[in-house]
């Protein structure tokens, strides 16, 4: 089955920096990789996905890499806020395996 | 729509009770999962279903049964609850289980906080 490793597992930034998350997965057949995005309590919810034919997605701030020979794909958030403070968590493969998660504080 | 719904919200079980929870989707989604999520960890799959009265086991089905009798609903049941279930219990369900599909998204319930003690 796939296996989905995640870093780092918690990461803080200053207001307006950049953030990057990072993931490695092992099944060669994966071709769907998205990532949810958790506040406190609240559910997981998909801030962004790409797909194997894609080398890289961007919506706004938001952007995902995927490198299918390394098989592993990242999260960059731009110009981080204060409300992009969570649990972020990658996913691949069919039945969708998550990462760990990433912890995100962003310090105003 | 009311998207994805789960009962009940929280409940704080004893060592060897049963019980079941329910999740239910408006979204007419053939694909329905179980997961379960530890504190500081990510999702694990429990049980999933690729349609109505069908079944599958996922990652960790081990304590745990499941029943799929309408496309709308998707019942999770623990037998025979034990510490090591504490946990928050989240569905979800989807259009398609093979990407790349016009729709993959998995849209989730808001949890299930569950205790046993």
């Amino acid at each position: 089955g796939e296996n989905v490793e995640q870093h780092p597992s918690t990461l803080s930034v200053q207001e307006g920096d950049s953030a990057v998350i990072k993931c490695t997965y092992s099944d060669s057949a994966s071709n769907y990789f998205p990532w949810y995005k958790q506040e406190l309590g609240k559910r997981p919810q998909l801030i962004i996905d790409i797909r194997s034919n894609v080398g890289e997605k961007k919506d706004q701030r938001i952007a995902v890499t995927l490198n299918k020979t390394a098989k592993h794909f990242s999260l960059h958030i731009t110009e981080t806020q204060p409300e992009d403070s969570a649990v972020y968590f990658c996913a691949a493969g069919n039945k969708l395996t998550f990462g760990g998660g990433t912890r995100v504080l962003v310090k105003p | 729509n009311a998207g994805v719904t789960q009962t009940p919200k929280f409940r704080v079980l004893k060592t060897g009770q049963s019980m079941t929870l329910l999740c239910a989707q408006d979204m007419n989604h053939e694909y329905m999962y179980w997961y379960r999520q530890d504190p500081g960890m990510g999702l694990r799959l429990i049980h999933y279903s690729v349609g109505e009265g069908t079944t599958a086991k996922g990652e960790v089905p081990d304590g745990y049964n499941v029943s799929r009798l309408k496309k709308q609903n998707f019942l999770l049941g623990l037998e025979s609850a034990a510490p090591s279930q504490t946990s928050v219990y989240f569905c979800a369900s989807s259009y398609s289980i093979d990407p790349p599909g016009p729709a993959y998204e998995q849209y989730f319930g808001p949890g299930t906080r569950l205790t046993v003690t």
